[in-house]
């Protein structure tokens, strides 16, 4: 069966510093992955998605970036953190099917920046 | 450019009465339509999708072209179904990308 680890579950940052959210999915190969901020009143938004290796796409200009180095791993970072990150960051994944088209969600990962 | 626009933010509900979520969206082609639920300390996940023209958990949703909507309704609501929902948009083959409403919060009034 298939699964999705997201890690850390918890941080806490200061402005400026560095961020690494990692996201890895289990029991499947060539996913698409999605990176998603979850805030109160605003809903779930996409922030990048990625259908292969080193393909990245862009839906909100901003202060982070998302890499795909292998097939099952996809990662959300930033140089220097804002107040502005903070939120809950949620990964998914979806296989490329049209019957199902269903995405499964990690359990996210919760950024403070202080 | 593809958008869901759910008007509700807050839906209160009494145990046993109709509930009816709202979700319009905007797409220029083809579109798949999901409801997606997350229930207290649960991850969020998928509770039906049009294409399949299925119930669950007593929930059904049609896809009304004509007024893009994709409202979701049971006739009897039950303590259970307090959840925060979600009306999700996908261009299916070829498009990607996955678009979520702003999400309602239904409470069910025992």
């Amino acid at each position: 069966s298939q699964t999705i680890h997201q890690w850390p579950a918890t941080l806490v940052q200061p402005v400026g510093s560095p961020l690494s959210l990692e996201c890895t999915v289990e029991g499947t190969s060539n996913p698409n992955l999605y990176w998603y901020r979850q805030a109160a009143g605003r809903g779930l938004q996409l922030l990048f998605y990625s259908v292969g290796i080193g393909q990245i796409s862009s839906e909100v200009p901003q202060n982070l970036s998302a890499s795909r180095p292998q097939d099952r791993q996809f990662i959300l970072s930033s140089k220097k953190l804002l107040l502005s990150d903070s939120g809950f960051y949620l990964c998914a994944w979806r296989q490329l099917d049209r019957a199902t088209g269903e995405l499964f969600f990690g359990e996210g990962s919760r950024l403070t920046v202080l | 450019a593809q958008r869901v626009t759910q008007p509700e933010k807050l839906l209160s509900v009494f145990k046993g009465a109709p509930v009816e979520l709202k979700c319009n969206y905007s797409y220029s082609g083809s579109p798949e339509l999901f409801w997606y639920v997350q229930y207290s300390r649960q991850r969020l996940q998928l509770l039906l999708r049009h294409i399949s023209r299925e119930s669950i958990k007593g929930f059904t949703a049609d896809l009304n072209k004509g007024e893009t909507s994709f409202h979701l309704k049971k006739p009897f609501a039950q303590e259970e179904d307090s959840a925060m929902y979600y009306c999700a948009l996908s261009g299916g083959f070829g498009n990607e990308k996955l678009t979520f409403g702003t999400g309602t919060r239904l409470t069910i009034i025992p």
